[in-house]
């Protein structure tokens, strides 16, 4: 069965350096996310992306981050100065361009910033 | 900002019991899904309703979307251990259909 994948499954980083997240979505989705989840607090809405560019973006989704489809299977997050609140798990997701509502998540990445 | 509650947030019952774990909000969702997560895992897909009043049926699993789409509840038939897990909510919204998710029911199922 087709799956969302994401690496690296964990990193850890020194706060204020660069960290870049990638995720493999499902060949055939056209929509692409990216949500993250602090350790014992809910799912949250990160970005959406389709047609190569930003669609829609929370708060959380400040000028520190930013997002990029840099061939056709690859979509990376990018968070620029890391600070000790970034760390979560970060999960990328997919989901066809049709009617279909069914968002898949990969299995997150662990982000630890020290 | 759209809110999802779910209720209750921790459950703790005995095999062959049955549990309901409700999922409410005042916002209007395009659809809504039930997803599982176990521990330092992604949330895994269950079910996605859709049309108010959609009851969708997974083996023991039963999802009910409300009249209004509002509001939406998963019904457990004699809950077994390996149930045991964090029931996710989430809405579809927004014009990429993003998802807001509910905090999730941690639910145990003891032997």
């Amino acid at each position: 069965e087709p799956e969302v994948t994401q690496t690296p499954s964990h990193q850890v980083t020194q706060m204020g350096q660069e960290v870049i997240l990638r995720c493999v979505p499902i060949s055939n989705h056209l929509y692409f996310y990216w949500y993250r989840q602090i350790l014992g607090q809910k799912v949250e809405f990160l970005v959406s992306f389709y047609n190569n560019e930003i669609s829609e973006k929370s708060e959380i989704f400040d000028d520190q981050f930013s997002v990029e489809r840099p061939d056709g299977s690859n979509f990376t997050l990018k968070i620029r100065s890391t600070k000790l609140e970034d760390s979560a798990m970060y999960f990328c997701a997919s989901r066809t361009g049709t009617a279909g509502n069914t968002i898949y998540f990969g299995e997150g990445s662990w982000l630890t910033v020290v | 900002t759209q809110l999802l509650e779910q209720s209750p947030q921790f459950l703790s019952i005995q095999e062959g019991e049955n549990l309901t774990v409700y999922c409410n909000s005042s916002s209007v969702f395009s659809s809504l899904q039930w997803y599982r997560q176990e521990p330092g895992e992604g949330p895994v897909l269950l079910v996605t309703v859709v049309t108010g009043g959609e009851v969708k049926k997974l083996k023991r699993l039963t999802f009910q979307f409300g009249d209004a789409r509002k509001d939406s509840s998963l019904h457990i038939t004699a809950a077994q251990p390996g149930d045991t897990g964090l029931y996710l909510c989430a809405g579809n919204s927004g014009s990429a259909r993003q998802l807001t998710f509910g905090s999730g029911t941690q639910l145990t199922v003891l032997p």
